[in-house]
């Protein structure tokens, strides 16, 4: 079936460090690629997503690509700040099916 | 103008209970889920309804049972609680059944004791 790996962290970065969050996914078909946010005590958020093969997905300075080649999805972000502490899901959905299957999440905590 | 609006937010019941979440959504979708979201914040797909049928039914106890009275609204309801039952609850809706963007509610922390 679906699944999806994503570093378990948690990740500790300073203020203005670079951020790799690395996700890799197994999926038949040609799945949707999604990052999903949780802020402390709040639902999630879509953050940024991509719909098929090579598309960059990018918001509020995060970008992920789609590589179907290495079925990868790896988020970035060139400067993280102490704003973008939270949760983050890697997910994806199946082109056979609706739902949506998430990996583990990896907690950031950026230090001022 | 709460887009997904879950009640309770919070939820202490004890063992053997019978108790429901309310989810309601604004936004004029046709699709609502529900999700569960574990103590290592893992989050898992419990069922799905589009224009208030089931489409999606994971493998999940027969004491969880949803209802969608309406395309607005998809209510949870659990019976005999059990303290594995205690997590957090995410309800979300999205356009229709595709790759669309989810959009979650809050939660509610169920505690079970």
């Amino acid at each position: 079936g679906d699944s999806v790996t994503q570093m378990e962290g948690p990740v500790t970065l300073s203020e203005e460090a670079f951020l790799t969050i690395n996700c890799t996914y197994t999926a038949t078909g040609y799945p949707s690629l999604f990052w999903y946010v949780q802020y402390p005590g709040e639902g999630l958020q879509l953050l940024l997503k991509a719909t098929k093969a090579d598309d960059k997905g990018s918001n509020k300075g995060f970008e992920a690509t789609y590589r179907k080649e290495t079925t990868s999805f790896h988020l970035e972000k060139g400067s993280v700040q102490v704003s973008d502490s939270a949760v983050y899901f890697c997910a994806l959905m199946g082109g056979s099916n609706y739902k949506l299957t998430f990996g583990k999440g990896t907690l950031l905590t950026v230090n001022p | 103008d709460t887009a997904v609006s879950q009640t309770p937010k919070y939820l202490v019941t004890q063992m053997g209970n019978d108790k429901s979440i309310k989810c309601e959504q604004n936004l004029g979708h046709d699709t609502m889920y529900w999700y569960k979201q574990d103590s290592k914040k893992f989050l898992k797909i419990m069922f799905s309804y589009n224009n208030k049928e089931l489409i999606i039914n994971e493998t999940v106890p027969n004491r969880f049972s949803p209802k969608s009275p309406d395309k607005a609204h998809l209510n949870l309801h659990i019976n005999s609680l059990e303290l594995g039952d205690s997590a957090v609850y995410f309800c979300a809706s999205s356009q229709g059944e595709g790759g669309y963007e989810q959009y979650f509610g809050p939660g509610t922390r169920l505690t079970v004791t």
